[in-house]
């Protein structure tokens, strides 16, 4: 079964700018989770998206959002860039959203922000 | 609040020596308990788990037994590899209501030399 898939791997982006990246969850998962990771802030949790609807929301400003399709893919945007936005973002899927539940991640989205 | 304390990095170990990272942990609840590891460039992938009291997540020779008595889930290894050089994150999720929410550590650095 194929696993997590993220796209694209890597991005460069200007401050100011939008930016959509994606992910497919493992089939027949139906949870998808984002997080953040830089080397100050570690891996912050941004959402949490199960059958098309957002169930959690982490600490970030309004300009990160997100939103899960009815294949369970998601998406997630950032809107006017800034320089701390710069990281590694990684989801997870996993079969249902219960905190016992195990999430399996993909690889991630380099985020770079010149 | 809920939150994960590891022991700072780097860990530096010889071949075959033991491994001990402590992982404390603050919830509300009887969260799981998770180890994650992460190799240079790439994502998260789970080393074991734990999801109630008592418990003992095992894999690839690692075990963490998970202690409510002490708030702990200490990841131990009897004899390590230069292949398990890599980041290794304790995690929790927060128990109760549909939501795999994840609350990280902030990671120890394993560095395993010949």
């Amino acid at each position: 079964k194929a696993g997590v898939t993220q796209t694209p791997r890597y991005l460069i982006k200007t401050r100011g700018q939008q930016v959509t990246l994606s992910c497919s969850p493992i089939s027949g998962h139906r949870s998808v989770s984002w997080y953040q990771q830089t080397p100050g802030q570690g891996l912050q949790f941004l959402f949490e998206y199960f059958s098309e609807t957002q169930r959690n929301k982490g600490n970030f400003p309004g300009r990160f959002s997100g939103r899960q399709f009815s294949n369970s893919r998601s998406e997630m945007n950032v809107s006017t860039l800034e320089l701390g936005d710069s990281a590694l973002y990684l989801c997870a899927s996993s079969l249902v959203a219960g905190s016992t539940d195990t999430q399996y991640f993909g690889p991630g989205t380099r985020l770079t922000v010149l | 609040g809920n939150s994960v304390t590891q022991m700072e990095g780097p860990v530096t170990l010889s071949e075959e020596a033991f491994l001990t990272i402590n992982c404390t942990y603050t919830a509300t609840g009887y969260p799981s308990l998770f180890w994650y590891v992460q190799y240079p460039g790439e994502g998260l992938q789970l080393l074991l788990k734990a999801t109630k009291a008592d418990d003992k997540g095992s894999n690839k020779g690692f075990e963490a037994t998970y202690r409510k008595e002490t708030t702990s889930f200490h990841l131990e290894k009897g004899s390590v590899q230069v292949s398990d050089s890599a980041v290794y994150f304790c995690a929790l999720s927060v128990y109760g209501g549909a939501t795999n929410k994840l609350i990280f550590g902030t990671g120890t650095l394993l560095a395993v030399q010949p």
